[in-house]
């Protein structure tokens, strides 16, 4: 299986900061990279696939870069609506693995 | 736009088998990939396995002795039977539509709780 480790668990942050999560993976592929959003309570949101890929509907401030064994995620300026669990997620070879996420919260 | 809505008992006794049905309205289950995934309350994610329309599937290998997925295109459902649970297979259980190859569209959940 392919391990996907992120980078930090917990983030905190206020309204306006640029945020960057990191996301290792134990192989290296090209660009079967996801990530996810999740709010308490709420399943989870596809934001970006394909590495760099907006979902329908994803604010521009999300965007997505990485190859190999190193991806990211970042936000340009979080919003209030921003504070949340993110996942990274392989689809590079089965089965499909997650990340431990990473929380985004209030500073 | 497509809506998923997973049914089942939320309660299921241990060595019995786990049986969810997901529900899609708004669109055909033909030409996607339709993944079931699991989170234990308070934890990390984990992809079950998915079935395409046509009845090819793909498992995790961690779960792959005990667990079928199904589409039945007659009613626009995907369906999850798991064997043989334990307190372990405690999770909240998300069916999702493929984008692509990777789990696009969630439903909500359903919390299925394994326990005498």
């Amino acid at each position: 299986d392919i391990q996907m480790t992120q980078s930090p668990s917990t983030l905190s942050a206020s309204v306006g900061d640029r945020v960057t999560i990191t996301c290792r993976a134990s192989q290296s592929f090209s660009s079967w990279l996801a990530w996810y959003q999740q709010k308490p309570g709420k399943a989870p949101k596809l934001l970006i696939y394909q590495t760099s890929r907006l979902d329908s509907g994803v604010p521009s401030r999300f965007s997505g870069s990485g190859s190999g064994t190193e991806f990211t995620l970042t936000i340009s300026s979080l919003q209030p609506d921003d504070f949340a669990t993110y996942y990274c997620q392989q689809y590079h070879d089965y089965p499909l693995t997650f990340g431990g996420g990473t929380k985004v919260e209030v500073k | 736009q497509v809506q998923l809505q997973e049914s089942g008992p939320g309660l299921v006794k241990p060595s019995e088998t786990l049986s969810l049905t997901c529900t899609v309205s708004g669109g055909s289950i033909s030409n996607y990939y339709w993944s079931w995934i699991r989170q234990p309350p308070g934890k990390g994610l984990e992809w079950i396995g998915y079935t395409y329309y046509s009845g090819s599937t793909n498992y995790n290998p961690s779960l792959k002795s005990r667990v079928t997925i199904s589409a039945d295109t007659s009613k626009n459902q995907i369906s999850l039977r798991l064997s043989s649970v334990s307190a372990a297979d405690t999770a909240i259980y998300y069916c999702a539509k493929g984008q692509g190859y990777t789990p696009g569209s969630w439903g909500h959940g359903l919390l299925v709780t394994v326990s005498s």
